[in-house]
C-alpha cells in the first residue's frame, strides 16, 4: 500500500459546480497535512494547510478524518482556472520527510 | 523575489554524462528538500537537509545520485553517468519548521538522451 494515496481523476466538472476529492495515508501517526495545486510543467504551489478542526479558505474547505485517515478538498463555485492537479501532503511523524500523493486532476469545463 | 531558485531550468545531456544542478533556498529556511517527479506522478522525495547536514536519503536513490549543502545555504545535486531514466524534473523545496509547508522552486527539467 502507498504511503498517501490519490484517485488520479480526472474529474471534468462544470463551471459553477462543487467538487470533492480525498486522500488517504496510511501512518497513523502522521501530523501534518497539506494541499497543493500544480499546474502543468510548474511546481506544485501551497493551496492550504489541514488543520484538526477543518479549515476553509475561501471557496475551498479542507478536512482531517484521523480516525479514517483522510483529508478532504472541496472547491466550491468552481472556476475555469481551478482546473490543475491537486497533490497532498503528508509529514511522517517519525521523520522528516514529506510524502506527497500521486495528485487528482480536475478539469472545469465551460 | 526571494523565493527558491534552481539553475539550470532546463538540462539536456546525454546518457552516461555527469550532471549537477543547483538550488538556492529561501534565506531563513534551514530546512532543504529533494525531489524528482515524473509526468502525470507526484514528486518523489530524494533527501533533506538541516542545514549543512543531509538527515534523510530516500532508499530510491541510488549511488550515482549525491546531494551536498556545504554551508547550510545553497545545495547541489549531482547525478552522475547519467541514464535515460533519470529523464524527470528535480524539484528543490525549503522550509521553516519541521510542519511547515513546502516553498518549492522552478525545477530543473533533465532530458538524458
Amino acid at each position: 500500500r502507498k504511503e498517501v494515496e490519490q484517485d488520479p481523476g480526472p474529474f471534468n466538472v462544470p463551471e459553477g459546480a462543487t467538487v470533492a476529492f480525498n486522500c488517504t495515508y496510511s501512518n497513523s501517526a502522521s501530523q501534518s497535512f497539506f494541499w497543493y495545486r500544480q499546474d502543468c510543467r510548474k511546481e506544485p504551489k501551497l493551496l492550504m494547510s489541514v488543520y484538526s478542526s477543518g479549515n476553509e479558505d475561501g471557496r475551498f474547505t479542507a478536512q482531517l478524518n484521523r480516525a479514517s485517515q483522510y483529508i478532504s478538498l472541496l472547491i466550491r463555485d468552481s472556476k475555469l482556472s481551478d482546473s490543475a492537479t491537486y497533490l497532498c501532503v503528508v509529514n511522517e511523524a517519525a521523520g522528516n520527510k514529506l510524502t506527497f500523493g500521486g495528485g487528482t486532476r480536475v478539469l472545469v469545463k465551460p | 523575489d526571494t523565493g527558491v531558485s534552481q539553475n539550470p531550468r532546463h538540462k539536456i545531456t546525454k546518457r552516461g554524462q555527469n550532471v549537477t544542478f543547483r538550488c538556492d533556498p529561501i534565506s531563513e529556511h534551514n530546512r532543504l528538500y529533494w525531489y524528482r517527479q515524473t509526468l502525470g506522478q507526484g514528486p518523489e522525495f530524494l533527501t533533506y537537509f538541516q542545514n549543512e547536514a543531509q538527515l534523510e536519503k530516500s532508499r530510491l536513490l541510488s549511488d550515482r545520485f549525491s546531494a551536498e549543502r556545504p554551508k547550510g545555504s545553497f545545495s547541489t545535486l549531482e547525478i552522475q553517468r547519467t541514464e535515460q531514466g533519470d529523464s524527470a524534473m528535480y524539484l528543490c523545496a525549503s522550509s521553516l519548521a519541521r510542519d511547515s509547508p513546502l516553498h518549492f522552486g522552478n525545477g530543473t527539467r533533465l532530458t538524458v538522451t
